[in-house]
């Protein structure tokens, strides 16, 4: 059955630093999501994707956080400066169409900042 | 927004006994209330989803139903099973276009053998 893969499972950095988390969606799913979750918290949505262009951002997704699809398989958030507070787990979830409504998750990237 | 309430946060159980947990919403336009189970360090599964077209829903142990009028939807698991034991999300979505899932905060189900 297809998953959703995401890489690296585990990323430490430092305040202030760039990093780049990459989801490849399941191959034919046209919608894509990130959402985050704090340890011991809520999955929460930080931002949706469809046809090349955000569709709807969270708060939590500010100046400091960026989406790309850089080509036809792979699915990337990047937050550019890095705070203490954005350590967490961060999911990204396809999604098929419009009819097909079950979001398949990803095992999540788990992301510590020093 | 979507806010998604839930109830209640832990919940421990006899094996072989039931489990229900309770959410609401508040955005009478969700119409999609799907459940995710997530056991420790891995990603939430969905275990069952209702849209609001239907009341009720059953796969074998588990059932899920939905009270659109008073924005409440539940989460029953029947003879439970020590595997049973995780953390229970319930969500929220409009459920066309690309709608987002507001999750609810979360059950950890313990179940005691």
């Amino acid at each position: 059955e297809p998953e959703v893969t995401q890489t690296p499972s585990h990323q430490v950095t430092q305040m202030g630093q760039e990093v780049i988390l990459r989801c490849v969606p399941i191959s034919n799913h046209l919608y894509f999501y990130w959402y985050r979750q704090i340890l011991g918290q809520k999955v929460e949505f930080l931002v949706s994707f469809y046809n090349n262009e955000i569709s709807e951002k969270s708060e939590i997704f500010d100046d400091q956080f960026s989406v790309e699809r850089p080509d036809g398989s792979n699915f990337t958030l990047k937050i550019r400066s890095t705070k203490l507070e954005d350590s967490a787990m961060y999911f990204c979830a396809s999604r098929f169409g419009v009819d097909a409504i079950e979001q398949f998750f990803g095992p999540g990237t788990r992301l510590t900042v020093l | 927004g979507e806010n998604v309430e839930q109830h209640p946060s832990t919940l421990s159980v006899q094996e072989g006994d039931s489990a229900v947990i309770k959410c609401t919403y508040s955005d009478s336009a969700s119409n999609y209330f799907p459940w995710y189970k997530q056991e420790l360090g891995k990603r939430p599964q969905l275990i069952i989803d209702i849209r609001s077209n239907v009341g009720e829903k059953k796969d074998q142990r588990i059932a899920v139903t939905l009270n659109k009028t008073a924005k409440h939807f539940s989460l029953h698991i029947t003879e439970t099973q020590p595997e049973d034991s995780a953390v229970y999300f319930c969500a929220a979505s409009r459920g066309f276009g690309n709608e987002k899932l507001t999750f609810g905060t979360g059950t950890r189900l313990t179940i005691i053998p």
